[in-house]
């Protein structure tokens, strides 16, 4: 099946500063990225969709000037957290999909972040 | 938001059949049905997914209602490799996925 990478797989960072969170597609192209964070013992949770060349489209209650999104080829899509908190302490987890009509999805490992 | 059913959690035995329930009421004609699952501390992974006729793959099964306003999927033999958990979700016309709590799977030796 399709694959998708994420890199960092795991970050720690101090509070106030960003992170980037990088997305590709590795073998095929991905038209749309979806962007989703995941807090423990609970389900995913979507933040915003991206499309390439595109603005993203953020779910409601996302701060979008928070959650940086970039998708800027059909391989790569970018979550930056701004000014990250303690709260934002999180996985994070990307998905590709690809041209099917049943809009599947291929997901990423996801990335664990701590923000002390 | 589109809205499926399914129990919190389920057992079974290793090398057992194993029947996982999903409701889906709300569904319309058009709305493909899938299913993920999630091991501990990975990203989903795509099991499989159908329309209206059951569909089989190297995976699972899953079997769709003549209504279509429930599905179950199916796996065969289970493995402890199976634990993991299990979200039945389709999509009302648009291309998110919008995850429900799942089933937590377990599987005993």
């Amino acid at each position: 099946g399709a694959v998708v990478s994420q890199h960092p797989s795991r970050v720690i960072c101090k509070s106030g500063t960003s992170v980037k969170i990088e997305c590709r597609s590795l073998d095929f192209q991905a038209t749309t990225m979806f962007w989703y964070r995941q807090f423990p013992k609970q389900s995913l949770m979507l933040m915003a969709t991206s499309n390439e060349g595109s603005k993203a489209t953020y779910e409601q209650g996302v701060e979008k000037d928070k959650f940086l999104i970039n998708h800027a080829s059909l391989t790569l899509s970018t979550l930056t957290v701004t000014s990250a908190h303690p709260e934002d302490s999180s996985f994070y987890i990307c998905s590709a999909q690809g041209t099917s009509f049943s809009y599947e999805q291929y997901f990423g490992p996801g990335t664990r972040l701590t923000v002390t | 938001d589109a809205k499926t059913t399914q129990p919190n959690s389920m057992e079974s035995n290793e090398e057992e059949p194993v029947h996982l329930p999903c409701n889906h009421s709300t569904i319309s004609g058009t709305d493909y049905i899938h299913w993920y699952r999630q091991l501990p501390s990975q990203g989903p992974e795509y099991v499989i997914h159908g329309l209206t006729s059951n569909v089989n793959n190297r995976m699972a099964s899953l079997a769709i209602a003549e209504d279509r306003k429930s599905s179950t999927l199916i796996l065969h033999r289970a493995t402890l490799r199976d634990a993991a958990v299990y979200y039945c979700i389709f999509l009302q016309g648009a291309q998110k996925l919008v995850f429900g709590q799942g089933t937590r799977l377990t599987i005993n030796p």
